[in-house]
C-alpha cells in the first residue's frame, strides 16, 4: 500500500527566507507525485506534479520540488518567501497508471513572519 | 471556467436527518472522488468513481453513500448523519492517466 509521511505539521518562516517542506512517500513502483496548496478557506491547487524524467520539477508561483528515489522523497522548495505563501501545503503520491488514487500527507501548515 | 462546484459551501444540521452534499464538474472527468478533511489527519478519501455507475471505497466509508448517474455529478449522501461526521469535505475529479485532480471549495458540516 502506498503512504505519504509529511514530518513538519507547522513550519515558520520569515518573509524572503528560502523554504524547504518534505515529503517522504513509500511505494514499491513508481509512483506519481504531487504537491498541493491550500489556502484558508479554499480549495486545493495543484502546485507541481512528478512522474517521469528530469528529477527537478517546476511549478506555479516559484515552486519546485526534487525527486530523490534512493531517498523516497519528494521535497517542495522555494528560494524566497512571499507573505502570501502561507498556506496548508499537501503532498500526495499515486501509483502509477490511468487509476491511480492518489493518498495524501497529514500536511504542513506554512507561516510567513513579516 | 472549468471547475467543481459544491453545495452547499456550510451546513449544520441534527443528529439523524439525512442530508446529501452535491458535486458537479464540468471538464467532462472520468474520474471523481469525495474526501474528508480533520486537522491532523489531513484528507482522506471516502468514496471514489471510475466512470458512471463505478463507484469503490475508500479509506473511510462508513456512515456514507454515493452514486454516479451521470458524469458530472457525484453526490455525497449521508443518511444518519452523526457528530463524529462533523468535518470539511471536497470533491475533486480528474482525467484518465498522469492528471492532477481538481477540487471544489469544500463544504463545512456541522453535525448536532
Amino acid at each position: 500500500a502506498q503512504s505519504v509521511t509529511q514530518p513538519d505539521i507547522h513550519i515558520t518562516v520569515s518573509e524572503g527566507a528560502s523554504l524547504e517542506l518534505r515529503c517522504n512517500y513509500s511505494y514499491g513502483a513508481t509512483p506519481y507525485l504531487f504537491w498541493y496548496v491550500q489556502s484558508p478557506g479554499q480549495g486545493l491547487q495543484l502546485l507541481l506534479k512528478y512522474f517521469s524524467g528530469d528529477t527537478l520539477v517546476q511549478g506555479i508561483k516559484g515552486f519546485e520540488a526534487e525527486f530523490k528515489r534512493s531517498q523516497s522523497s519528494f521535497n517542495l522548495r522555494k528560494p524566497s518567501v512571499h507573505w502570501s505563501d502561507a498556506a496548508e501545503y499537501f503532498c500526495a503520491v499515486g501509483a502509477a497508471g490511468g487509476s491511480y488514487i492518489p493518498t495524501f500527507g497529514r500536511g504542513t501548515s506554512l507561516i510567513v513572519h513579516p | 471556467e472549468a471547475q467543481v462546484t459544491q453545495n452547499p459551501r456550510y451546513l449544520i444540521t441534527v443528529t439523524g436527518k439525512k442530508l446529501t452534499v452535491t458535486c458537479s464538474q464540468n471538464m467532462n472527468h472520468e474520474y471523481m472522488s469525495w474526501y474528508r478533511q480533520d486537522p491532523g489527519l489531513g484528507l482522506r478519501q471516502i468514496y471514489y468513481s471510475m466512470n458512471v455507475e463505478v463507484t469503490d471505497k475508500g479509506d473511510v466509508p462508513e456512515g456514507y453513500k454515493v452514486s454516479r448517474k451521470e458524469k458530472r455529478n457525484f453526490p455525497l449522501i449521508l443518511e444518519s448523519p452523526s457528530p463524529n461526521q462533523t468535518s470539511l469535505y471536497f470533491c475533486a475529479s480528474r482525467l484518465r492517466g498522469f492528471t492532477e485532480a481538481f477540487f471544489g471549495q469544500g463544504t463545512r458540516l456541522t453535525v448536532v
